[in-house]
């Protein structure tokens, strides 16, 4: 059964101050990782998708870096914007829909 | 561009009342349709997902059932709620075939069953 644990559960952070969330998955074959932000109230958006070992994808603020056992979203001088719960899943079986989640991780950022 | 639908947003339903939620998606054929539910304190669970037109896989054994009527119609049923019901429904959908494997969701319907 494939299994996704992310960590920490919430972190504050002062606006400018960098930091790390992590995702780590036990699945039998990864096929991809997806990373998604979601605001109060609101339905997940989807951010990246990493595929394999060493691929790194970035936007704005945010870059997602994935290992043969984690995958890391680092957030570089964060703005009160960026305050949301990220999301992290992996596909299960043959269809990418099939998405086992993380609990999340709440990500406060402070003016 | 494509569009997903999910109605009502909000709803507080009695213990034992039917169910009845709605979801569309536009501007796009045959999608892959997915319900999934989001409950308080817990990650996002797979309930239902559909290949096509009464084409309907059920996750987990519940109270709950999905039909789809049309191409781009979903919609989660129940006949009778239970308190455990309550939670944050998501209705999405992706692309079959295109290679892009991105999984879009609705904005949501939060039901609290009293």
């Amino acid at each position: 059964e494939d299994q996704v644990t992310q960590s920490p559960e919430a972190l504050r952070l002062q606006e400018g101050e960098s930091s790390s969330l992590n995702c780590s998955y036990t699945v039998s074959g990864l096929r991809g990782l997806f990373w998604y932000r979601q605001d109060p109230g609101k339905g997940p958006e989807f951010l990246f998708t990493l595929y394999s070992a060493g691929e790194e994808k970035e936007k704005e603020r945010l870059k997602a870096t994935l290992t043969k056992k984690e995958s890391f979203l680092h957030i570089t001088a964060p703005k009160p914007e960026d305050s949301a719960t990220y999301l992290c899943a992996v596909p299960g079986g043959t269809s990418y829909g099939k998405l086992t989640f993380g609990q999340g991780t709440i990500l406060t950022v402070h003016p | 561009s494509q569009t997903i639908h999910q109605w009502p947003a909000t709803l507080v339903q009695p213990v034992g009342s039917p169910l009845s939620l709605e979801c569309t998606v536009e501007g796009t054929s045959n999608p892959n349709l997915y319900w999934y539910r989001q409950a308080a304190g817990r990650g996002l669970q797979l309930l239902f997902y559909s290949i096509g037109i009464d084409q309907i896989s059920s996750e987990v054994p519940q109270n709950l059932s999905a039909s789809r009527p049309q191409d781009r119609q979903f919609i989660l049923s129940s006949k009778k709620l239970l308190l455990s019901d309550s939670g944050f429904y998501l209705c999405a959908w992706m692309r079959v075939g295109s290679g892009a494997n991105v999984l879009t969701f609705g904005a949501g319907s939060r039901l609290t069953v009293l």
